[in-house]
């Protein structure tokens, strides 16, 4: 166990949705990093915040955001949903440079 | 952009013996870090081992050691004395800061078995 908890687990919703994806980091771990893995993509980056500030971005589609609250949780937004869109989605978090440790991840079904 | 590689998608071997895992990357920085992380059939993402670019010396984690060749940029994975339970999905990842920022860049992944 990471001590990165993810909600929810699974989630399975239709094209042109939007659904909210939860992560709440390590204790005391001020960054936070989102990343999807899909079949054809890979792991891949989204986004990094710490303490509530975005620090870095990499293949996010405008169609998603995220925002890290004040007691360090943070959330991914997924709107106007498309089938390829279906991924698993990680939270990571940390305290230092040299290290992530991720949450379990929550697995996106668009139908 | 930075790339990291995996040349091996799938690699096999006898319980009890030694497999190593390749990994390249592609950089024009001198200080990065470097990571091995495992990935199970549960999905969940294990981090194995890490490894800062400035320190020379292999970084060891009980039976996993890794052999970095900063010149050569390559960062390869030594599991002794493998174990049924290491069966999973290895990722090798690349990470540099920029003001503060991090992202880690991953391979494609190798898939290790495990034959009892």
């Amino acid at each position: 166990d990471s001590g990165v908890t993810q909600t929810p687990k699974h989630l399975i919703t239709a094209t042109g949705q939007r659904v909210t994806l939860r992560c709440s980091p390590r204790s005391g771990d001020l960054s936070v990093y989102w990343y999807q893995q899909s079949l054809d993509q890979g792991l891949q980056f989204l986004i990094q915040y710490y303490n509530g500030e975005e620090r870095a971005k990499g293949n996010i589609l405008e169609r998603f955001s995220a925002q890290q609250f004040p007691d360090l949780h943070s959330e991914l937004n997924l709107s106007s949903l498309e089938l390829g869109d279906s991924a698993l989605y990680f939270c990571a978090s940390s305290r230092s440079y040299n290290e992530q440790f991720f949450g379990p991840g929550t697995r996106l079904t668009v139908l | 952009a930075q790339t990291v590689t995996q040349s091996q998608p799938e690699m096999s071997v006898q319980e009890a013996e030694t497999v190593t895992l390749s990994c390249t990357y592609d950089t024009s920085e001198s200080d990065y870090y470097l990571f091995w992380y495992k990935q199970p059939p549960s999905r969940q993402m294990i981090l194995v081992i890490r490894q800062e670019a400035y320190k020379q010396q292999n970084a060891t984690e009980n039976r996993f050691s890794v052999n970095f060749q900063k010149a050569a940029k390559s960062f390869s994975l030594k599991i002794s004395d493998s174990q049924l339970g290491d069966a999973a999905m290895y990722f090798c990842a690349y990470s540099e800061i920029i003001q503060g920022a991090q992202k880690l860049v991953f391979g494609q992944g190798t898939r290790l078995t495990i034959n009892p």
